[in-house]
């Protein structure tokens, strides 16, 4: 079975602060892909990153960076300079290479980010 | 394209009442899902699909029927609703397990 844990259940920040969001996995697959997504408060699921357990090299998009290690089963997700409209809650999810392996979420970070 | 729609957006059921969640999907994709989000507990698996004919069991399977006659089409019925079962629904699709997913806009259940 594959696990997703997210420890931070809630986290409050005050604006232009740096945050990350930590995110350990488990799975006994050798090839799976993991991915983050924000749920904002109205409510829809965004797709931000996804990433295969291939390809270790951090990714920067914007404000956003991921930081993936193997070594210790994390994809961290760090926001630079925040903003009030990162307000949302962030989810990190697994999906393995195996038949049955669907996707599994981690409960979910809630980020506030005050003004 | 209009992604993934859901119909209801809104549900207030009695216990024992039974009824359909629609979900549709115009990208062609042939895996789609749903899964059930409770507070504190992220999104759970409730049954999935990965082509026309063929559905499998998630992690949250009991209550809940599915099939999948169409690649457009897979909706959720609820046998007999539990106050249990009060959540927010999400139906998914995707190209395969590997590749993210969309997701469409959800249910909010309630059962009183």
């Amino acid at each position: 079975a594959q696990k997703v844990t997210q420890a931070q259940t809630e986290i409050s920040v005050v604006e232009k602060e740096d945050v990350t969001l930590d995110c350990v996995y488990e799975t006994r697959d050798t090839t799976y892909y993991l991915f983050w997504y924000k749920q904002p408060p109205s409510g829809e699921l965004v797709f931000l990153i996804r990433r295969n357990s291939f390809d270790e090299q951090n990714e920067i998009s914007g404000r956003y960076s991921w930081n993936f290690q193997k070594s210790t089963s994390s994809f961290n997700f760090t926001i630079t300079a925040s903003q009030v409209v990162d307000s949302a809650v962030y989810f990190c999810a697994l999906s393995g290479n195996n038949a049955g392996n669907m996707l599994t979420f981690g409960g979910g970070t809630r980020l506030m980010v005050k003004p | 394209n209009a992604g993934v729609t859901q119909t209801p957006k809104f549900q207030v059921l009695k216990t024992g009442q039974s009824m359909t969640l629609q979900c549709a999907q115009d990208m062609n994709h042939e895996y789609m899902s749903w899964y059930r989000q409770d507070p504190g507990m992220g999104l759970r698996l409730i049954h999935y699909s990965v082509g026309a004919g063929i559905t499998d069991q998630g992690e949250v399977p009991n209550g809940y029927n599915v099939s999948r006659s169409t690649t457009e089409d897979f909706p959720l019925r609820l046998l007999s609703a539990a106050p249990s079962q009060t959540s927010v629904y999400f139906c998914a699709s995707s190209w395969d397990r590997t590749q993210e997913q969309y997701f469409g806009p959800g249910t909010r259940l309630t059962v009183t």
